[in-house]
């Protein structure tokens, strides 16, 4: 079975930085494309970025709202995945929700994690 | 980056009826669509992906059409469990990989 669990949410002031993890297990983690994907209260679901597995050559790739500041790396040898947002601005605040397709190469999520809350505020 | 635009908004509905939302893209995308649903406080869960292929697991219910820049989704026969958010994802991240506005279908 497939999960993913995150960590490292909580509260944080404007400007500053903040380190997600997501804990992955269930499947080959090496060769995965893991996401994340985030929604503000009340609204809709943002894509936030990814980085592609090993065979794929780690690629990474970022909304526009975020690139620049977020940077998505991943720890085979944990089969972990991090999500490091730094200048962090009210408008990052959401629930942030690690993804990934598992098997499938593609960006679109088959599997997803609880999410972990972000509140942005000074 | 490319523009995904559901409709409508929201959606009223009683069990059994046949209901349709529909996705346009700012531009076309191929059949690089999936559709999400979400319940309130939960995760979303994959319902089709590639415009048309139904994720393991989803009720027959639930057809995805389309090619180019508008995809329907089509719910038959509403049940229950149905009533909850959709989202339209465009995944070509050459082209920006994005996410609908979200149509909420709710009980008449």
């Amino acid at each position: 079975e497939v999960q993913l669990v995150e960590s490292g949410g909580g509260l944080i002031k404007p400007g500053g930085s903040l380190r997600l993890s997501c804990a992955a297990s269930g499947f080959t983690f090496a060769n995965a494309w893991m996401s994340w994907v985030r929604q503000a209260p009340g609204k809709g679901l943002e894509w936030v970025g990814r980085i592609k597995g090993k065979i794929d050559g780690g690629k990474t790739d970022y909304a526009a709202p975020v690139k620049g500041r977020f940077t998505i790396s991943r720890d085979d040898s944990k089969n972990t995945v991090y999500l490091q947002m730094n200048t962090l601005e009210t408008d990052d605040a959401a629930v942030y929700y690690c993804t990934t397709g598992s098997t499938v190469r593609e960006d679109y999520s088959v599997h997803w994690g609880q999410g972990l809350l972000v509140t942005v505020s000074s | 980056d490319i523009q995904m635009t559901q409709s409508p908004s929201t959606l009223s509905a009683s069990v059994g009826d046949t209901v349709t939302i529909t996705c346009r893209a700012s531009q076309e995308i191929g059949t690089w669509l999936a559709w999400y649903q979400q319940k309130p406080g939960k995760a979303p869960k994959l319902l089709i992906y590639a415009a048309s292929r139904l994720q393991s697991g989803v009720p027959s219910r639930f057809s995805g059409s389309g090619s180019g820049a508008e995809f329907p989704l089509t719910i038959s026969s509403l049940q229950p469990d149905d009533f909850a958010t959709y989202y339209c994802q465009q995944y070509n991240s050459d082209l920006g990989v994005g996410f609908g506005q979200g149509t909420r279908v709710e009980i008449k």
